[in-house]
């Protein structure tokens, strides 16, 4: 059962306008998120996280939403550009303290210039 | 160079042959941990250790063994490969803080072909 799910696994987005990608989950002791940002042949880089005492974090562009009651999980990217083209993977944070980050799928944003 | 090492970066082999996957990282992270990537699939863990001497299952461990004798090494072995292991395969650390592993740092990845 996937308990983070990433349903959209495409979007493209014109270069300076935003980016929405979202994610989903189920066990609701999940108490923080983090978001992945992974380029071909590369592996996957931290971005931004959020844990659940928080709505929202903000570093630079990247805008993360958290609400808890919907169990739904948002990343804004302000204003998109073409080098934000990734595959961008939501993870939770295993709540019994294992170290372990539970993933979703990915989704592939791809910013035209 | 400090950071997280995977070799080989590409690896082709045979079913029913024995592939050992390599992780060496530099910071002395207590975790560490071995994902594949498949499509559709997004990231799955296939075994992890919070220690050296330590590991534990995740979430696809069939038809893999891992070892950890020192910190900074965590060898991810196929024993006997088949096509379905095909997939590109990440290593990742994290340190260990207040009770809770933090932020994972991914290695490059290994990307695996069985014939």
């Amino acid at each position: 059962d996937q308990q983070v799910k990433q349903n959209s696994p495409s979007l493209s987005v014109q270069e300076g306008r935003i980016s929405i990608l979202n994610c989903d989950y189920t066990n609701s002791m999940f108490d923080y998120f983090l978001w992945y940002k992974k380029y071909p042949a590369e592996g996957p880089t931290f971005l931004i996280s959020i844990s659940s005492i928080k709505d929202k974090n903000e570093d630079g562009r990247f805008t993360v939403f958290l609400n808890k009651s919907a169990k739904h999980l948002s990343l804004h990217i302000v204003p998109s550009q073409p080098g934000d083209s990734a595959v961008y993977f939501c993870a939770a944070s295993d709540p019994s303290n294992t170290g372990k980050l539970i993933f979703g799928q990915g989704t592939t944003l791809q910013v035209k210039p | 160079d400090a950071g997280i090492t995977q070799s080989p970066r590409y690896k082709i082999t045979e079913t029913g042959r024995q592939v050992t996957l390599m992780c060496h990282q530099t910071w002395s992270h207590s975790y560490m941990f071995w994902y594949r990537q498949d499509l559709g699939h997004g990231l799955r863990l296939i075994y992890y250790s919070a220690a050296a001497d330590i590991t534990d299952k995740g979430e696809v461990p069939d038809g893999y063994v891992v070892s950890r004798s020192k910190t900074e090494n965590f060898p991810l072995t196929l024993e006997s490969a088949t096509r379905s292991q095909t997939s590109v395969y990440f290593c990742a650390s994290s340190i260990w803080r207040e009770g809770n592993a933090d932020t994972q740092y991914f290695g490059p990845g290994t990307r695996l072909t069985v014939l």
